[in-house]
Protein backbone atom coordinates (compact mmCIF):
# COMPACT_ATOMS: atom_id res chain seq x y z
CA UNK A 1 0.00 0.00 0.00
CA UNK A 2 1.20 3.04 -0.73
CA UNK A 3 -0.29 4.86 1.54
CA UNK A 4 -0.91 9.06 0.40
CA UNK A 5 0.81 10.19 -2.70
CA UNK A 6 1.10 14.17 -3.36
CA UNK A 7 2.71 15.26 -6.52
CA UNK A 8 5.03 17.41 -7.14
CA UNK A 9 6.88 17.42 -4.31
CA UNK A 10 8.15 20.85 -4.83
CA UNK A 11 6.86 23.74 -6.70
CA UNK A 12 8.03 27.50 -7.77
CA UNK A 13 5.49 29.74 -9.27
CA UNK A 14 5.09 33.28 -9.97
CA UNK A 15 2.75 35.56 -8.84
CA UNK A 16 -0.85 36.07 -10.57
CA UNK A 17 -0.31 32.50 -11.50
CA UNK A 18 -2.47 29.46 -11.13
CA UNK A 19 -0.95 26.05 -9.35
CA UNK A 20 -2.92 22.39 -9.33
CA UNK A 21 -1.86 20.26 -6.17
CA UNK A 22 -2.52 16.40 -6.84
CA UNK A 23 -3.21 13.89 -4.21
CA UNK A 24 -3.94 10.53 -4.35
CA UNK A 25 -5.78 8.73 -1.42
CA UNK A 26 -4.51 5.81 0.66
CA UNK A 27 -6.72 2.61 -0.81
CA UNK A 28 -9.95 2.58 0.41
CA UNK A 29 -10.02 5.74 1.90
CA UNK A 30 -13.11 7.87 0.22
CA UNK A 31 -12.68 11.28 2.25
CA UNK A 32 -9.77 13.81 0.98
CA UNK A 33 -9.09 16.66 3.16
CA UNK A 34 -6.35 19.37 2.36
CA UNK A 35 -4.67 21.81 4.69
CA UNK A 36 -1.95 24.62 4.13
CA UNK A 37 0.69 24.74 6.71
CA UNK A 38 3.36 28.13 6.74
CA UNK A 39 6.18 27.32 8.54
CA UNK A 40 6.52 27.10 12.42
CA UNK A 41 2.83 26.71 12.23
CA UNK A 42 0.06 23.68 12.15
CA UNK A 43 -1.60 22.45 9.38
CA UNK A 44 -4.84 25.22 8.69
CA UNK A 45 -7.75 22.88 7.09
CA UNK A 46 -8.84 24.57 3.64
CA UNK A 47 -11.11 21.90 2.68
CA UNK A 48 -12.84 18.51 2.26
CA UNK A 49 -13.92 16.28 -0.60
CA UNK A 50 -16.29 13.44 -0.25
CA UNK A 51 -18.02 11.76 -3.03
CA UNK A 52 -16.92 14.18 -5.43
CA UNK A 53 -18.40 17.59 -3.22
CA UNK A 54 -16.91 19.73 -0.85
CA UNK A 55 -18.78 19.55 1.97
CA UNK A 56 -16.85 21.69 4.38
CA UNK A 57 -14.32 25.07 3.73
CA UNK A 58 -12.27 26.56 6.09
CA UNK A 59 -11.31 30.40 6.12
CA UNK A 60 -9.85 29.92 2.21
CA UNK A 61 -10.72 32.69 -0.12
CA UNK A 62 -12.47 31.43 -3.25
CA UNK A 63 -8.58 31.68 -4.98
CA UNK A 64 -8.67 28.13 -3.80
CA UNK A 65 -10.66 25.56 -5.04
CA UNK A 66 -10.64 22.22 -5.42
CA UNK A 67 -11.94 18.70 -6.83
CA UNK A 68 -12.78 15.26 -6.30
CA UNK A 69 -12.37 12.35 -9.47
CA UNK A 70 -14.27 9.23 -9.34
CA UNK A 71 -11.93 7.46 -8.14
CA UNK A 72 -11.27 9.47 -4.79
CA UNK A 73 -7.92 11.16 -5.81
CA UNK A 74 -8.29 15.13 -5.30
CA UNK A 75 -6.69 18.19 -7.01
CA UNK A 76 -6.47 21.65 -5.35
CA UNK A 77 -6.13 24.60 -7.34
CA UNK A 78 -4.58 28.16 -6.29
CA UNK A 79 -5.57 31.16 -8.90
CA UNK A 80 -3.74 34.77 -8.84
CA UNK A 81 -1.02 33.27 -6.56
CA UNK A 82 0.36 35.66 -3.70
CA UNK A 83 3.82 35.30 -1.93
CA UNK A 84 1.64 34.61 1.14
CA UNK A 85 0.37 31.29 -0.72
CA UNK A 86 4.24 29.85 -0.24
CA UNK A 87 3.51 26.95 2.27
CA UNK A 88 3.38 23.55 2.49
CA UNK A 89 0.38 22.08 1.16
CA UNK A 90 -1.19 18.45 2.99
CA UNK A 91 -3.61 15.94 1.62
CA UNK A 92 -5.11 13.76 4.34
CA UNK A 93 -7.28 11.37 3.20
CA UNK A 94 -9.59 9.10 5.36
CA UNK A 95 -12.48 6.53 5.52
CA UNK A 96 -15.98 7.76 5.94
CA UNK A 97 -16.59 7.33 9.56
CA UNK A 98 -20.51 6.55 10.94
CA UNK A 99 -21.05 10.08 11.80
CA UNK A 100 -19.39 13.09 13.08
CA UNK A 101 -17.47 12.23 16.37
CA UNK A 102 -16.21 8.93 15.51
CA UNK A 103 -12.96 10.08 14.85
CA UNK A 104 -11.39 8.99 12.08
CA UNK A 105 -7.45 8.77 11.68
CA UNK A 106 -6.08 10.66 8.75
CA UNK A 107 -3.33 9.97 6.85
CA UNK A 108 -1.04 12.72 5.61
CA UNK A 109 1.25 12.73 2.42
CA UNK A 110 4.28 13.84 2.59
CA UNK A 111 2.83 17.45 1.01
CA UNK A 112 3.90 19.66 -1.60
CA UNK A 113 6.30 22.86 -1.11
CA UNK A 114 4.92 26.11 -2.44
CA UNK A 115 7.26 28.74 -3.41
CA UNK A 116 5.54 32.00 -4.66
CA UNK A 117 8.41 33.99 -5.66
CA UNK B 1 -13.65 31.23 16.82
CA UNK B 2 -11.88 28.04 18.43
CA UNK B 3 -8.42 27.85 19.23
CA UNK B 4 -5.28 25.32 20.11
CA UNK B 5 -2.26 26.16 22.32
CA UNK B 6 0.66 24.59 22.61
CA UNK B 7 4.04 24.94 24.07
CA UNK B 8 5.21 27.48 21.73
CA UNK B 9 9.10 27.18 22.93
CA UNK B 10 11.01 23.63 22.21
CA UNK B 11 10.98 20.97 24.86
CA UNK B 12 14.68 20.13 25.51
CA UNK B 13 15.27 16.61 27.46
CA UNK B 14 18.10 14.08 28.33
CA UNK B 15 17.10 10.33 26.62
CA UNK B 16 15.52 7.76 29.55
CA UNK B 17 13.27 10.86 30.61
CA UNK B 18 9.34 11.60 30.37
CA UNK B 19 8.83 14.20 28.25
CA UNK B 20 5.16 16.49 28.76
CA UNK B 21 3.52 18.13 25.96
CA UNK B 22 0.50 20.15 26.76
CA UNK B 23 -2.39 21.33 24.51
CA UNK B 24 -5.03 23.44 25.79
CA UNK B 25 -8.10 24.76 23.78
CA UNK B 26 -10.58 27.13 23.99
CA UNK B 27 -14.31 27.48 23.21
CA UNK B 28 -15.26 24.41 21.93
CA UNK B 29 -15.99 20.91 23.81
CA UNK B 30 -15.07 18.46 21.08
CA UNK B 31 -15.95 14.90 21.18
CA UNK B 32 -12.02 13.66 20.76
CA UNK B 33 -9.04 14.79 20.18
CA UNK B 34 -5.78 13.43 18.46
CA UNK B 35 -1.62 13.82 18.52
CA UNK B 36 0.04 13.45 15.69
CA UNK B 37 3.79 13.42 15.42
CA UNK B 38 5.32 15.41 12.33
CA UNK B 39 9.34 15.17 11.20
CA UNK B 40 10.43 18.05 9.62
CA UNK B 41 9.18 17.90 5.64
CA UNK B 42 6.81 15.72 6.21
CA UNK B 43 3.71 15.00 6.81
CA UNK B 44 2.05 14.65 9.77
CA UNK B 45 1.44 10.63 11.50
CA UNK B 46 -1.55 9.66 14.00
CA UNK B 47 -0.18 8.46 17.01
CA UNK B 48 -3.67 8.74 19.72
CA UNK B 49 -6.85 9.52 19.41
CA UNK B 50 -8.75 9.97 23.10
CA UNK B 51 -12.42 10.24 23.57
CA UNK B 52 -14.18 12.97 26.25
CA UNK B 53 -15.39 9.86 28.10
CA UNK B 54 -11.78 8.62 28.24
CA UNK B 55 -9.70 10.06 31.40
CA UNK B 56 -6.22 8.40 29.69
CA UNK B 57 -5.27 5.93 26.78
CA UNK B 58 -1.68 4.32 26.51
CA UNK B 59 0.42 2.68 23.37
CA UNK B 60 3.27 1.30 24.54
CA UNK B 61 5.42 4.37 25.70
CA UNK B 62 3.18 6.74 25.11
CA UNK B 63 0.52 8.39 26.93
CA UNK B 64 -2.42 10.76 26.64
CA UNK B 65 -4.53 12.25 29.46
CA UNK B 66 -8.07 14.11 28.31
CA UNK B 67 -9.46 16.63 31.03
CA UNK B 68 -12.83 18.21 29.23
CA UNK B 69 -13.19 20.36 32.61
CA UNK B 70 -9.67 22.29 32.66
CA UNK B 71 -10.26 21.96 28.69
CA UNK B 72 -6.05 20.24 28.62
CA UNK B 73 -4.85 17.60 27.19
CA UNK B 74 -1.36 15.87 27.93
CA UNK B 75 0.84 13.92 25.64
CA UNK B 76 4.13 11.71 27.92
CA UNK B 77 6.35 9.98 26.43
CA UNK B 78 8.08 7.71 28.56
CA UNK B 79 12.02 6.22 28.70
CA UNK B 80 12.45 9.00 25.81
CA UNK B 81 14.82 8.32 22.87
CA UNK B 82 16.45 10.65 20.32
CA UNK B 83 14.40 9.16 17.40
CA UNK B 84 11.31 10.65 19.68
CA UNK B 85 12.74 13.93 18.56
CA UNK B 86 10.27 15.46 16.23
CA UNK B 87 7.32 18.66 16.21
CA UNK B 88 3.86 16.98 18.35
CA UNK B 89 0.75 18.42 17.21
CA UNK B 90 -2.45 18.57 18.79
CA UNK B 91 -5.41 18.56 16.70
CA UNK B 92 -9.98 18.70 17.51
CA UNK B 93 -12.71 18.17 15.58
CA UNK B 94 -14.72 21.60 15.28
CA UNK B 95 -17.90 20.55 14.06
CA UNK B 96 -18.95 19.18 10.82
CA UNK B 97 -15.94 17.58 9.13
CA UNK B 98 -13.23 19.98 9.94
CA UNK B 99 -10.43 19.42 12.11
CA UNK B 100 -8.32 22.26 13.21
CA UNK B 101 -4.34 21.89 14.56
CA UNK B 102 -2.08 23.38 17.17
CA UNK B 103 1.51 24.69 16.38
CA UNK B 104 2.91 21.51 17.62
CA UNK B 105 5.81 21.43 20.23
CA UNK B 106 9.50 20.87 19.29
CA UNK B 107 10.65 18.01 21.09
CA UNK B 108 14.39 17.39 21.06
CA UNK B 109 16.08 14.11 22.99
CA UNK B 110 19.69 14.38 23.88
CA UNK B 111 21.51 11.35 24.23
Amino acid sequence: DAGVTQSPTHLIKTRGQQVTLRCSPKSGHDTVSWYQQALGQGPQFIFQYYEEEERQRGNFPDRFSGHQFPNYSSELNVNALLLGDSALYLCASSLESVGYGSGTEAFFGQGTRLTVV
Amino acid sequence: SQKIEQNSEALNIQEGKTATLTCNYTNYSPAYLQWYRQDPGRGPVFLLLIRENEKEKRKERLKVTFDTTLKQSLFHITASQPADSATYLCALPTGGFKTIFGAGTRLFVKA
